[in-house]
């Protein structure tokens, strides 16, 4: 089975409110998680990634959380944007080079 | 500019065709990846190469064959193609070694067998 799961496939947010996105991850020995996000007819951008010696970054609008106890990864998106509409990706990744997705959660922006 | 390069950007064939797919990234990268994505934007890792060499072979078909020429191009072949193959095939690429080991994604190459 994967390895990799997000909880809700889809999440309609209120422009300027934020965003979170949660993903599940069953491989306790996955040491590297990075999320992608992918707009329609466009291959997967790079947006944010977290290697497991931290629990919390930080990037433009957007923060990673890890939680190694539960095995939880979570993006948030501050101040939601149209231009935020997309499908976006968790991956996970134990040998540095063999990328694991999840299934993805579309996120819709509403004016 | 761009980073990663796939041509065709759409392919349509009909069953039993075989069809090449190529790839080429501009970024350095000693590593590039054949992902396929499926109608529900499943994305799977199919091969991966690192300095011309396999290091990644998923269960997949024998009638998928990459090729990767040097380190800045990696090609698929396709024999035989079939209605299951119809997907969005994706490459990417990537340093290993580097502090961030970011695959980077081409734009994908539509294919639709009939």
């Amino acid at each position: 089975g994967e390895s990799v799961g997000l909880h809700l496939p889809t999440l309609s947010v209120q422009e300027g409110d934020n965003s979170i996105i949660n993903c599940a991850y069953s491989n306790s020995a996955s040491d590297y998680f990075i999320w992608y996000k992918q707009e329609s007819g466009k291959g997967p951008q790079f947006i944010i990634d977290i290697r497991s010696n931290m629990d919390k970054r930080q990037g433009q609008r957007v923060t990673v959380l890890l939680n190694k106890t539960v095995k939880h990864l979570s993006l948030q998106i501050a101040a939601t944007q149209p231009g935020d509409s997309a499908v976006y990706f968790c991956a996970e990744s134990h040998n540095d080079y063999k990328l694991s997705f999840g299934a993805g959660t579309t996120v819709t922006v509403r004016a | 500019d761009t980073a990663v390069s796939q041509t065709p950007k759409y392919l349509v064939t009909q069953m039993g065709n075989d069809k090449s797919i190529k790839c080429e990234q501009n970024l350095g990268h000693d590593t590039m990846y054949w992902y396929k994505q499926d109608s529900k934007k499943f994305l799977k890792i199919m091969f991966s190469y690192n300095n011309k060499e396999l290091i990644i072979n998923e269960t997949v078909p024998n009638r998928f064959s990459p090729k990767s020429p040097d380190k800045a191009h990696l090609n698929l072949h396709i024999n035989s193609l079939e209605l299951g193959d119809s997907a969005v095939y994706f490459c990417a690429s990537s340093q290993l070694g580097a502090e961030q080991e970011t695959q980077y994604f081409g734009p994908g190459t539509r294919l639709l067998v009939l």
